[in-house]
Parts: structure tokens; C-alpha cells; sequence
């Protein structure tokens, strides 16, 4: 079956510095992947929409000087969050579209921490 | 605003009681609908999904879902839950034209022996 590899699964960061997160579909290509953030016990809130070799989309509210997304290959998608501060801390969930099953297959996540 | 809304936030059950997680959207026109899974400290599993077709949807585990069109519905039904069955439960909409995947609140489901 489709499988999204994000890493790392938890990284602690200080605060100023910047990190990056990956996504990797494994076994299909996927011409656009999405980024979510969730909240300890809230659902997952869409930030932006990548789109392979073109700019990523952004949802409203989300500052995209912050959260710097490049998705330069059919199977990779970066997403990298600048200048971290601690409200920044929360978990980023990664999906990929699967375009012959029209389905969407989720990342494992990686729980920023910024101290 | 255009949303999806997931009515019960939390649930409690016995094990082998009956399941429904009621899921609505506001979304005109065409959409795609899925029920999503997440069990304490997983990621996100595809429990079943409606594009065209059968309102009423089988998916894994047991669970099905039925879309009723006029209500701008897709519950989520199961006859007789297990212990097992204790998770985060999310329902989530494609709107028509779009490929973005918006999710409910999530029910967070706790099955007791």
C-alpha cells in the first residue's frame, strides 16, 4: 500500500533556530502534499498545499515566510519551520494524494518541541 | 463559514454497545468524504471513504458510513464496539474542485471492558 515516511518523529529545537521537516512517499508519486499542524486534542488544521515544482498554497493565517515549504521532487516535500518560538511547539502531520487511489495517506508526524 | 462539524466530542460506551459519530459539511456541490482514525500515539488510518455511488460505505474493522445528500451528512456507524475501538475519530471533506482535505473537530471515542 501507499506509505508516507515523515522524519524525524521528534525534534527539539531552541528558540531562533530553524528545522526542517521531510516527507517522503515511498512507493508512489505524489503530486501534491499537504501540511497540517494539530493541537494537543484538536483536529488537524491545514497549512498549506504543496504542489510539485511550483510555490506551495497557503491557508489563511498561516505565515508563509515562516513555514517555508519546497517540494522540488514527485516523491519529497520539505517543510521548514524559520526563526522557531516556543508557540510554534505542536504536532506536523504531512499527507500525500495518491492519485490512482484517490486516497491520502498520512505521515507519522513529528512533535516540535522549542525551548 | 464553510466547515465540517462533528457533533460529539467525546464518547463513552461499553464494549458491544452501538456506535454513531454524526458528521456534517457545509460545503456545496461535490464532495469526497472520509472517516479517519488515529489510535493513541498512531498516525492517521483511512477507515472508509465515499466518492460516487452506494450512499452507505463499508470500511475496515467493521464500520460503515452512510452520505445522505439532503442532510450534508456522512455518520459513522458501528453495530458493537470493542474495547479496541478506543481512538480519535475524524471525519474530513474534499469540497468539489479542490484537493485539500478538511477535518472535523474529531470524537474522541472511550470504550470500556
Amino acid at each position: 500500500g501507499a506509505v508516507v515516511s515523515q522524519h524525524p518523529s521528534r525534534v527539539i529545537c531552541k528558540s531562533g533556530t530553524s528545522v526542517k521537516i521531510e516527507c517522503r512517499s515511498l512507493d508512489f508519486q505524489a503530486t501534491t502534499m499537504f501540511w497540517y499542524r494539530q493541537f494537543p486534542k484538536q483536529s488537524l488544521m491545514l497549512m498549506a498545499t504543496s504542489n510539485e515544482g511550483s510555490k506551495a498554497t497557503y491557508e489563511q493565517g498561516v505565515e508563509k515566510d515562516k513555514f517555508l515549504i519546497n517540494h522540488a521532487s514527485l516523491t519529497l516535500s520539505t517543510l521548514t519551520v524559520t526563526s522557531a518560538h516556543p508557540e510554534d511547539s505542536s504536532f506536523y502531520i504531512c499527507s500525500a494524494r495518491n492519485v490512482q487511489g484517490y486516497g491520502y495517506t498520512f505521515g507519522s508526524g513529528t512533535r516540535l518541541t522549542v525551548v | 463559514a464553510q466547515s465540517v462539524s462533528q457533533h460529539n466530542h467525546h464518547v463513552i460506551l461499553s464494549e458491544a454497545a452501538s456506535l454513531e459519530l454524526g458528521c456534517n459539511y457545509s460545503y456545496g456541490g461535490t464532495v469526497n468524504l472520509f472517516w479517519y482514525v488515529q489510535y493513541p500515539g498512531q498516525h492517521l488510518q483511512l477507515l472508509l471513504k465515499y466518492f460516487s455511488g452506494d450512499p452507505l460505505v463499508k470500511g475496515i474493522k467493521g464500520f460503515e458510513a452512510e452520505f445522505i445528500k439532503s442532510k450534508f451528512s456522512f455518520n459513522l456507524r458501528k453495530p458493537s464496539v470493542q474495547w479496541s475501538d478506543t481512538a480519535e475519530y475524524f471525519c474530513a471533506v474534499t469540497p468539489g474542485g479542490y484537493n485539500k482535505l478538511i477535518f472535523g473537530a474529531g470524537t474522541r471515542l472511550a470504550v470500556h471492558p
